[in-house]
């Protein structure tokens, strides 16, 4: 089966511009996660999905961070104005259900540089 | 708060060896608990789930256990290769916990 994908795999913006970062989950998962993962740290939640509802988003900065997964299918992070601190991986995942609910299956990323 | 530890230094072992890598985790009560191997700029590959009521999951040279009144689980790899040289992250979630990852542990295994 084919994996995540995500797009881009690198971004580099300056600071206060916005950036936009797609993924699309492996066909049949219902279950989206979006992680910011900062270098020499573990990936960090910023929302989950399940279909096309919010199940959390405690950990996202609202003020600068907006998801969304419109047909329960792919879904898009963005980010505006962006800040130095929000240099990270971008990490998507979903998961599938039933007897294996909890395997994350990620995605390879997008590298996101703020200058 | 919820919070999980993982050893921050490296662990350098001889190839061959079996490598121990340790999650432990506070004000947490997890359902379930995970492990991820994480090589440079790339994604989380999942390892090997173990549920709250298991102590111990094997998967070819992958052994987990998990002592919930501890609160810590172990993750062995026997038989060590260079070509198992990555980070190693533990994954915490279940009830009303989301997914929390430990920072990692960098495994290196010299030849």
């Amino acid at each position: 089966e084919a994996g995540v994908a995500q797009s881009p795999r690198y971004k580099i913006i300056e600071k206060r511009q916005s950036v936009a970062f797609w993924c699309n989950p492996i066909s049949g998962h219902a279950t989206l996660y979006w992680y910011q993962q900062i270098l020499g740290q573990g990936p960090k939640l910023l929302i989950q999905f399940q279909n096309n509802g919010v199940v959390d988003d405690s950990q996202l900065p609202k003020d600068r961070f907006s998801a969304e997964r419109l047909k329960g299918v792919d879904s898009t992070l963005k980010i505006q104005p962006a800040k130095l601190e929000d240099s990270a991986m971008y990490l998507c995942a979903s998961v599938t259900s039933g007897s294996n609910r909890g395997e994350q299956f990620f995605g390879p990323g997008t590298r996101l540089t703020v200058l | 708060s919820q919070k999980i530890e993982q050893n921050s230094e490296a662990l350098n072992i001889q190839e061959g060896k079996t490598a121990t890598l340790t999650c432990n985790y506070t004000n947490y009560s997890p359902a379930y608990l995970q492990w991820y191997r994480q090589d440079p700029g790339r994604g989380p590959v999942f390892l090997l789930l173990i549920r709250e009521n298991e102590k111990e999951k094997r998967k070819e040279r992958l052994k987990v256990t998990f002592d919930t009144t501890l609160k810590q689980s172990l993750f062995h790899i026997t038989a060590s290769q260079p070509a198992d040289s990555a980070t190693y992250l533990c994954a915490l979630e279940g009830g009303s916990y989301i997914p929390t990852f430990g920072r990692g542990t960098s495994l290196i295994v010299h030849p």
